[in-house]
């Protein structure tokens, strides 16, 4: 156990469906990211959040919605989602935001749209 | 182009044999550079992490170096495990900005007996 958390670890969803994702740390960090992982790329920035404030979102479409309830939850609601969004979902945390800070990512959520 | 290239993008090796993984970056301002290891249906671990003026560092039968002059690190890998198969993923840290981290795609390494 990693100490973050991600929910469920599977996800099969037809593209009229609305899912979440959830993700859970207890190691009191401040910043929270969730990243995409295609086959063979390069892990994707999608959304930071520090402090429960949402402080990066790069370029996702809007199919993809991020919550930051608290520092340790946070999820992230599907709608609409395409062939092409099939992927492994990761969720990290840092104690901080900066160089220093690593990250401690979770298991991840295999998602395939159908 | 990414900013961060790994190679060989995947490799096979025997049980107890040695091997090395390289990461060629572009990164700049360069901060750090982190190796994680990721299993199969997980997330990825850190392994090692270097700074500008660190040349080598290792963990266990990891061994990680960085060349900051010439832009690349190497991962080498002393009598591997069938455990040790998994991806391996070079991630460069710029010192401008919070959480500007490029990773590079992965190196799949498979280890048979």
């Amino acid at each position: 156990e990693t100490g973050v958390t991600q929910t469920p670890r599977h996800l099969v969803m037809g593209m009229t469906n609305k899912k979440s994702l959830k993700c859970e740390q207890h190691l009191g960090h401040n910043a929270m990211y969730w990243y995409k992982q295609s086959a063979k790329k390069p892990l994707e920035l999608m959304f930071v959040y520090s402090l429960e404030e949402r402080v990066e979102n790069n370029s996702v479409p809007s199919r993809f919605s991020p919550e930051c309830p608290n520092s340790s939850h946070l999820f992230l609601h599907l709608h609409t989602l395409q062939p092409e969004d099939s992927a492994l979902y990761l969720c990290a945390s840092s104690q901080g935001r900066g160089p220093n800070y690593g990250y401690t990512f979770g298991s991840g959520t295999r998602l395939t749209v159908v | 182009k990414n900013q961060v290239e790994q190679s060989p993008q995947s490799l096979i090796i025997l049980e107890g044999k040695n091997c090395t993984l390289q990461c060629n970056y572009t990164v700049s301002p360069f901060s750090n550079l982190r190796w994680y290891k990721q299993d199969t249906g997980r997330g990825p671990v850190s392994l090692t992490i270097m700074t500008f003026s660190e040349n080598t560092k290792s963990n266990g039968r990891y061994t990680a170096t960085l060349d900051a002059d010439t832009k690349q690190s190497s991962l080498h890998i002393t009598a591997s495990q069938l455990s040790d198969s998994a991806s391996y993923i070079c991630v460069v840290s710029r010192t401008l900005g919070n959480n500007d981290m490029r990773f590079g795609a992965g190196t799949r390494l498979t280890v048979k007996p």
